[in-house]
């Protein structure tokens, strides 16, 4: 079936470090979403990105479409403790039956 | 955050019995969702309402129902719960479908424990 990926599943990094997680469909999707996800909370919207090939800045975050609009990636510059979460990506599906999928998520740890 | 609000928060119940999960908006957003979230699978649609009385099935439908008899309330049920529904669910609502134009916000979540 229809799966969207990312990787790397868990990410430990010393703050200060950049971080990227990266999420794959197996099919084009019409747009991407990011969310963030705290330890015990819940998913909180970050950013879409609708157009192929699209960039978008958040501060230290960068947010990217691929060209085929089948992945993207979040990076984040000099990580902070306060990035700790699960980083989500999310779009609807554009061939077959239209379908919304969450990615699998990537669990990000700060070591201060 | 928006006016999303689930009870209970937590449950526990026993395998066979029947489970409903509200989920209370006031945003008077049209569009409602319900998801469960498991390690390793992230969250998965299992239903979702377009408007009051109109319903649609996500991904993992089996085994659970909804209704929406009101624009502010949008009900989850296990008819009978199993073990394999043990999990966190949360629920979302959006002014758009699946918050295309804007954003989807997130409900605090239930966390549900079928022994």
């Amino acid at each position: 079936g229809q799966q969207v990926m990312q990787i790397p599943q868990y990410q430990h990094v010393q703050e200060g470090e950049d971080f990227t997680t990266y999420c794959n469909s197996s099919t084009t999707l019409s747009n991407i979403q990011w969310y963030k996800q705290r330890p015990g909370g819940h998913p909180v919207f970050l950013i879409q990105l609708v157009k192929s090939g699209e960039v978008k800045k958040q501060k230290r975050l960068t947010f990217q479409f691929g060209e085929a609009k089948k992945n993207s990636s979040l990076h984040i510059t000099a990580t902070q403790t306060t990035d700790v979460g699960t980083y989500f990506c999310a779009g609807v599906t554009t061939s077959g039956t239209y379908k919304y999928i969450f990615g699998t998520g990537t669990r990000l740890k700060v070591l201060a | 955050d928006a006016g999303i609000t689930q009870s209970p928060r937590h449950k526990v119940t026993e395998t066979g019995t029947p489970v409903t999960l509200r989920c209370h908006q006031t945003e008077n957003h049209r569009y409602m969702y319900w998801y469960r979230q498991d390690p390793g699978h992230g969250l998965r649609l299992i239903h979702y309402s377009y408007g009051v009385k109109d319903t649609d099935k996500g991904e993992v439908s089996d085994g659970y129902s909804v209704s929406r008899s009101k624009t502010e309330d949008f009900l989850l049920t296990l008819e009978s719960a199993t073990s394999s529904q043990t999990s966190v669910y949360f629920c979302a609502i959006s002014e758009s479908r699946f918050g295309q134009e804007e954003t989807q916000y997130f409900g605090p979540g239930t966390r549900l424990l079928v022994l």
